[in-house]
């Protein structure tokens, strides 16, 4: 079964720092980009980060932009999202997403998603 | 990276057709035919429904369909049933020199 487990969230103050993981089965995890997208409570989505395949190619919102850093170990089939300088403003329920693959390559978009993990960033 | 437009809410009866719009600009859903739709039911992960402006996913239903034009992309849900009530949100590439992606603010969909 595909499936994707994030782990790592919890309560935290802010200006204090939290690594989310992402445990990857059930598919080739070293073929695929991987993504973490987050959900503020009772708001929408907002993409965070993503990395490609071999770690060539990352990126971030600008609302995350060098106090995040996204990484990968493709030997453990592994996502990380490091989260330094946290705010109010980051709390969300963070999931890892798997980048959609068809036979005419990359699609730019996500299949399989994990069920979460919740960050709360408070005094 | 502002986030792409949708309607907060849209509605219909059963058996009726509804579309959600999704505006951006010139540098995501106008320069690039990658635009995604997914549906999120509550509690529950999002569901990738539409890939590559109009393409499904196997498995997804084909009462769903999209397109675009210009800067403006769309989902229509045609013979609309109960279980479509849910969360839509788009999703464009929008990066050039950069890997970077942006979600729609998200529409409400009631079937009536």
């Amino acid at each position: 079964e595909v499936q994707l487990v994030e782990s790592g969230g919890g309560l935290v103050q802010p200006g204090r720092s939290l690594r989310l993981s992402c445990a990857a089965s059930g598919f080739t995890f070293d073929d695929y980009a991987m993504h973490w997208v987050r959900q503020a409570p009772g708001k929408g989505l907002e993409w965070v980060s993503g990395i490609s395949w071999n770690s060539g190619s990352i990126g971030y919102a600008d609302s995350v932009k060098g106090r995040f850093t996204i990484s990968r170990d493709n030997a453990k089939n592994s996502l990380y999202l490091q989260m330094n300088s946290l705010r109010a403003e980051d709390t969300a329920l963070y999931y890892c997403a798997k980048e959609y693959t068809t036979v005419t390559g990359p699609s730019d978009a996500f299949d399989i998603w994990g069920q979460g993990t919740m960050v709360t960033v408070s005094s | 990276q502002s986030a792409l437009t949708q309607p907060a809410s849209v509605s219909g009866s059963p058996g009726q057709s509804i579309t959600i719009s999704c505006t951006g600009t010139s540098s995501d859903v106008g320069s690039y035919n990658l635009v995604s739709w997914y549906q999120q039911h509550p509690g529950k992960a999002p569901k990738l429904m539409i890939y590559e402006g109009s393409k499904r996913p196997s498995g997804v239903s084909n009462r769903f369909s999209g397109s675009k034009s210009g800067n403006t992309a769309s989902l229509t849900i045609s013979g609309l049933q109960a279980e479509d009530e849910a969360d839509y949100y788009c999703c464009s590439y929008a990066g050039s020199s950069t890997f970077t992606y942006v979600f729609g603010t998200g529409t409400k969909v009631t079937v009536l």
